[in-house]
C-alpha cells in the first residue's frame, strides 16, 4: 500500500518568514495529492490540493509543487502569520473512486512567533 | 452552509461496552468516509461510502468495526466490545463524487 513521509515534524518560524513542508510517497500510481490544516479541536481543513498533471499550484500565501519523478510534494507558506500556526498534513490517493481514500502524513506542528 | 456534522463529540465507555458514533454528511454528497486519529497511528482510513455501491471496507482494524449508511445520507460508526486501543478521535468526511473531502470536527471516544 501507499506510505507517506512527512518533514519536519515541528517546524518554528518568525512572522512574516516563509515555511516549508516536504512529503515523499511510495506508489507511483497516486495521482491527487492534498493538504490540509487542522486546528486544535477541530477536523481537517482543505487549503490546497494538486492532480498529477500539475507541477505547481499557488493560492493567494500558499503554494504546493510536485515532483512525479522523485515522488515528492512540497507546501510553501509564504509571509507567515500567527493564525496559519496548526497542525499540517500532506496525504496522497490513488484518484477515480478512490479519491478520498487518503493516506496522511505523520503531521508537521507549525508555530509562527509573533 | 452546514458542515459535516459528528455526534456526540466526546464519548466516554467502560472497556467491553459497544459504542456508536454518528455522522450527518453535507447534504448533496454521495461519499462518505471514516478516518480514525490517534496519537500512535495519525490519521487512517477506516469506510468508505458511495452511493449505493457496497462499502470498501479495507481499513477497518478488527471485526469490531463496523458501518453502515442509511438511505444514503447518515451513518453511525460502530464499535462493539470497546478496548482502550480503541480510543482515538473519529473523524467523518464527505464529498460530491470525485472532489475534496470535507471532516467533521469528530468525535473523541475515550475507553475507560
Amino acid at each position: 500500500g501507499e506510505n507517506v513521509e512527512q518533514h519536519p515534524s515541528t517546524l518554528s518560524v518568525q512572522e512574516g518568514d516563509s515555511a516549508v513542508i516536504k512529503c515523499t510517497y511510495s506508489d507511483s500510481a497516486s495521482n491527487y495529492f492534498p493538504w490540509y490544516k487542522q486546528e486544535l479541536g477541530k477536523g481537517p481543513q482543505l487549503i490546497i490540493d494538486i492532480r498529477s498533471n500539475v507541477g505547481e499550484k499557488k493560492d493567494q500565501r500558499i503554494a504546493v509543487t510536485l515532483n512525479k519523478t522523485a515522488k515528492h510534494f512540497s507546501l510553501h507558506i509564504t509571509e507567515t502569520q500567527p493564525e496559519d500556526s496548526a497542525v499540517y498534513f500532506c496525504a496522497a490517493a490513488g484518484g477515480g473512486t478512490s479519491y478520498g481514500k487518503l493516506t496522511f502524513g505523520q503531521g508537521t506542528i507549525l508555530t509562527v512567533h509573533p | 452552509g452546514a458542515g459535516v456534522s459528528q455526534s456526540p463529540s466526546n464519548k466516554v465507555t467502560e472497556k467491553g461496552k459497544d459504542v456508536e458514533l454518528r455522522c450527518d454528511p453535507i447534504s448533496g454528497h454521495t461519499a462518505l468516509y471514516w478516518y480514525r486519529q490517534s496519537l500512535g497511528q495519525g490519521l487512517e482510513f477506516l469506510i468508505y461510502f458511495q452511493g449505493n455501491s457496497a462499502p470498501d471496507k479495507s481499513g477497518l482494524p478488527s471485526d469490531r468495526f463496523s458501518a453502515e449508511r442509511t438511505g444514503g445520507s447518515v451513518s453511525t460508526l460502530t464499535i462493539q466490545r470497546t478496548q482502550q486501543e480503541d480510543s482515538a478521535v473519529y473523524l467523518c468526511a464527505s464529498s460530491a463524487g470525485a472532489s475534496p473531502l470535507h471532516f467533521g470536527n469528530g468525535t473523541r471516544l475515550t475507553v475507560t
